[in-house]
Formats: structure tokens, sequence, C-alpha cells
């Protein structure tokens, strides 16, 4: 079956490390987006990608990087720059534009603790 | 600028009664607008979504939700709840003007036996 697989689960970083969350997708979806979720709020759009070798900064880019060198793949660096880690990360998915009215399919994300 | 709210951080029901999730939008020409549901640890699933073919959507799970271009809402309802309906709900609206999808802050559903 086609999906979006993010991995680690969980995720443990220490201070002043960088991390990186893998995400992987086989619906052969153009575009990729990173979400972060706090408890409380809804989901916060980090960076996007509509296509290879392209991305854009989302609303809450700041502490954090990306690559889409493939179509399949989107990593997100959590970096040391990036003050208040902590919290559920959510990878999507979707053909076509961003704005149309394609769903975006998701992963079952990956949770951000600080030791 | 597109935006929505849901109307209530936790709705509570009995097993086998209505369920009413609210969601308002506001938006400067015909929304797409989507419900999403998220169980606990998961990503978010696709409920249904209305893209302006018809006022009544019919989704996955028994769920409907009805467009009120006058009354500016997109309310979420299922006639009967279910144990396995508790979960967190989200109201989702795209931004044609900024190629994003704005999400509401989620209304987390509880259902008791």
């Amino acid at each position: 079956d086609g999906g979006i697989t993010q991995s680690p689960k969980y995720l443990f970083r220490k201070e002043g490390q960088n991390v990186t969350l893998s995400c992987e997708q086989n619906l052969n979806h153009d575009a990729m987006y990173w979400y972060r979720q706090d408890p409380g709020q809804g989901l916060r759009l980090i960076y996007y990608s509509q296509i290879v070798n392209d991305f854009q900064k989302g609303d809450i880019a700041e502490g954090y990087s990306v690559s889409r060198e493939k179509k399949e793949s989107f990593p997100l660096t959590v970096t040391s720059a990036q003050k208040n880690p902590t919290a559920f990360y959510l990878c999507a998915s979707t053909r076509g534009s961003p704005y149309s009215n394609q769903p975006q399919h998701f992963g079952d994300g990956t949770r951000l603790s600080i030791l | 600028a597109q935006s929505v709210t849901q109307l209530d951080s936790h709705v509570s029901v009995s097993e086998g009664t209505p369920v009413l999730l609210r969601c308002n939008y506001s938006s400067s020409y015909s929304p797409s607008l989507f419900w999403y549901v998220q169980h606990p640890n998961k990503g978010l699933q696709l409920l249904l979504k209305y893209t302006s073919a018809a006022t009544l959507v019919k989704g996955i799970n028994g769920f409907e939700a009805e467009f009120k271009k006058s009354e500016t809402s997109f309310h979420l309802t299922k006639p009967s709840a279910h144990m396995s309906d508790a979960a967190e709900y989200f109201c989702v609206v795209s931004d044609r003007d900024t190629d994003k999808l704005i999400f509401g802050t989620g209304t987390r559903l509880q259902v008791f036996p």
C-alpha cells in the first residue's frame, strides 16, 4: 500500500545537537510538507517543497532546515538554533498544487523531546 | 486572509448520541474546506472535503458536514457516536493566496459508554 513513512517514531535531542527526522513517500506525490504540532494548537507549517531541489519556508522555519534531493524523500533537520524543539512533527504530501482541493496525506509523526 | 475557528476545544457525548463539532471559516472567495481526524500519536486522516460541488458532504465513518455560506460555517456531524470516534478533529481551509492549508486549533471528542 502507498503511504508516508516517518522515522523514528520517538527521538531525543541533547542540548546543542542537530537531529534529522526522516520522511519517505511512495505515493508519487510532487508536494511535501513538514508541520509542527503543539498541544492545544493546530498544525504550523515549517517547510514545504513542490518539486525536487526546491523548497520554501513556512510560517515557523527558524531553527529548521530541509532538503529535497529525491521526489520520495523530504528530511527535516532540527538544528541547535531551535530553542524549543519539543513537539510532534508531521510530514505530509499531496498531488497537485498546494492550495488546490487535493487532500494532504500524513505520516504517523515523530515525537521529539529534549534530554 | 483565510482562517478557521473551531468553536469548542472539547466535546463530550455518550455512545449512540449525535455528534456536532462546530467550525466557522473566513474567506474572501469560495473556499476549499476539509475535516481531518487524528487519533493519539497518529497522523491526520481525511474525513471529508468541500469543493463547491454540493453543500452537504458525506465522509468516511458516517460523518458528514454542511457548508453554509450565509453563516460561514462548516460543522461536522454524525448521527450516532461510537467509542472509536474518540479523537481530535481539525477543520482546515485552503488558502489560495499563500498556497497553504490553514488549520483550526482542534476539537477533542470524548465518547462515554
